[in-house]
C-alpha cells in the first residue's frame, strides 16, 4: 500500500464547475499537507498549505485536512480552463526537513 | 528575483554514459532536496542536501546515483552508466533553513531537467 493515495483521472469538467480532489494516507505522523499545481512540462508550485486538521481559503481554492479519517481535499470554485493541469498532494511529518511525500497526481481537465 | 534553476532542462544520453544534472536554489535557501518523477506518477524524494552535507539520501539508489551541494556553486546530481529505467524527469527543490519546530514543509521547485537515455 502507498503512503498517499491518489486517484490519478483524468477528470474533465466544464467551466464554472466545482472540482473536489482528494488523497487518502496511512502515515499518522503526517502534520503538513500541501497542494502543488503542475502545468505540462513545468515544475511543481505550489498552491496550498495546511497545518493539521482544518480548511484554509484562498480565493477560489479550499483545502480541507480530515487527521480522523487520512483524508485531504482541494476544493476549485468556478472553475477556469487555465486551472487545467496535474494536481499532486503532499505531505510531510512534523519538525525536521521537508522529505515531503506525493500523491501520483491528478489530471484536471477544464473546458470552456 | 530568479526562482530555483536547473540545468540543462533537456539531456539525452546513450546507455553507459554519464548524465550530471545541475541546480541553483534560490537565493537565500541553503536546502536542497531532488526528486525523481516517472511517467504518470508522482514526486519521489531522492536525496536532501545543505552546503557540503548530505543529510538523507534514503530515496537515492544504491549504486551509480550521487549528489553533492558544494560550498560554491550548484547541487550535482550524478547518474553513472545510465540505463533505459533512468529516463524521468528530475526535479531540484528548495527551502530556506529553518529549525525543527519552524519548518512549514514548504518546497519550491525548478523546472526540472528531463533526462531520456537512448
Amino acid at each position: 500500500q502507498k503512503e498517499v493515495e491518489q486517484d490519478p483521472g483524468p477528470l474533465s469538467v466544464p467551466e464554472g464547475a466545482i472540482v473536489s480532489l482528494n488523497c487518502t494516507y496511512s502515515n499518522s505522523a503526517f502534520q503538513y499537507f500541501m497542494w502543488y499545481r503542475q502545468y505540462s512540462r513545468k515544475g511543481p508550485e505550489l498552491l496550498m498549505y495546511t497545518y493539521s486538521s482544518g480548511n484554509k481559503e484562498d480565493g477560489r481554492f479550499t483545502a480541507q485536512v480530515d487527521k480522523s479519517s487520512k483524508y485531504i481535499s482541494l476544493f476549485i470554485r468556478d472553475s477556469q480552463p487555465s486551472d487545467s493541469a496535474t494536481y499532486l498532494c503532499a505531505m510531510t511529518a512534523s519538525g525536521g526537513y521537508n522529505k515531503l511525500i506525493f500523491g501520483a497526481g491528478t489530471r484536471l481537465a477544464v473546458h470552456p | 528575483n530568479a526562482g530555483v534553476m536547473q540545468n540543462p532542462r533537456h539531456l539525452v544520453r546513450r546507455r553507459g554514459q554519464e548524465a550530471r544534472l545541475r541546480c541553483s536554489p534560490m537565493k537565500g535557501h541553503s536546502h536542497v532536496y531532488w526528486y525523481r518523477q516517472l511517467p504518470e506518477e508522482g514526486l519521489k524524494f531522492m536525496v536532501y542536501l545543505q552546503k557540503e552535507n548530505i543529510i538523507d539520501e534514503s530515496g537515492m539508489p544504491k549504486e551509480r546515483f550521487s549528489a553533492e551541494f558544494p560550498k560554491e556553486g550548484p547541487s550535482i546530481l550524478r547518474i553513472q552508466q545510465v540505463v533505459r529505467g533512468d529516463s524521468a524527469a528530475y526535479f531540484c527543490a528548495s527551502s530556506r533553513p529553518t529549525s525543527a519546530s519552524q519548518n512549514t514543509g514548504e518546497l519550491f521547485f525548478g523546472e526540472g531537467s528531463r533526462l531520456t537515455v537512448l
